[in-house]
């Protein structure tokens, strides 16, 4: 499948420090999202990176994509403790690629704790 | 902001007996999805729904799972008879348009409790 693996699957860091999440994943893709999701709480949808995109700025986000590695990060710059949450990649297809599944696949996420 | 709404916010249920989880997608969306996400764990996929039929779904959604918009609101998730390992948190997402660059909007879950 063309699912997401994040990388690592917990970070603790101090607020102001930088975050930096992974995520690898298999198939061929239209485009990668990072979504976040509070304890207990729906997934709440931060960025949306295209295949002939390298990287995308919004706010203190910054999300590279890297077709040829398979890999994706996203980096929470100047965190802070509102942040804490889990974090993770969602793989789209288009329905003209055909390699699977065409709905958002996830992975497992990464935990992020942002100490105050 | 428009929002997903799902009901019940938690249920609790015996072994064996149906359930039913409602949602009410964004008004002008078209696609609805039903995931599911075991406690602490990945977030996986059980079905997407377009143009009152089923698009896709997964190896989970057996066919104890099953999916209906009754009218033009509510998007339901019915699991016919409940085992354990259907404990879980179900997320209704919906989203404007399909596969390619579609970013979903869920809702804050339906936590399903089977004992």
């Amino acid at each position: 499948s063309q699912q997401g693996e994040e990388d690592p699957q917990a970070l603790s860091i101090q607020e102001g420090e930088n975050a930096t999440m992974n995520c690898s994943y298999k198939t061929s893709i239209n485009n990668l999202q990072w979504y976040r999701q509070n304890s207990g709480r729906g997934l709440v949808h931060l960025i949306l990176i295209r295949s002939n995109e390298r990287e995308k700025h919004s706010g203190r986000l910054r999300v590279t994509l890297d077709t040829s590695k398979k890999s994706s990060s996203l980096l929470i710059t100047a965190s802070r403790a509102a942040d804490t949450a889990s974090y993770f990649c969602a793989t789209g297809v288009s329905r003209l690629m055909d390699t699977g599944r065409r709905a958002l696949t996830f992975g497992s996420g990464t935990r992020l704790q942002v100490q105050p | 902001e428009p929002e997903v709404t799902q009901t019940p916010s938690h249920q609790v249920t015996q072994m064996g007996q149906e359930v039913i989880l409602r949602c009410v997608p964004i008004s002008n969306h078209l696609y609805f999805y039903w995931y599911r996400q075991i406690l602490g764990q990945k977030v996986e996929f059980l079905v997407s729904f377009y143009n009152n039929e089923i698009s896709e779904k997964s190896e989970i959604f057996d066919d104890q799972f099953s999916v209906e918009r009754p009218d033009g609101s509510n998007f339901t998730l019915k699991i016919r008879s409940t085992k354990l390992e259907d404990s879980a948190m179900y997320f209704c997402a919906s989203s404007r348009t399909g596969p390619g660059a579609n970013v979903l909007t869920f809702g804050a879950g339906s936590r399903l409790t089977v004992l």
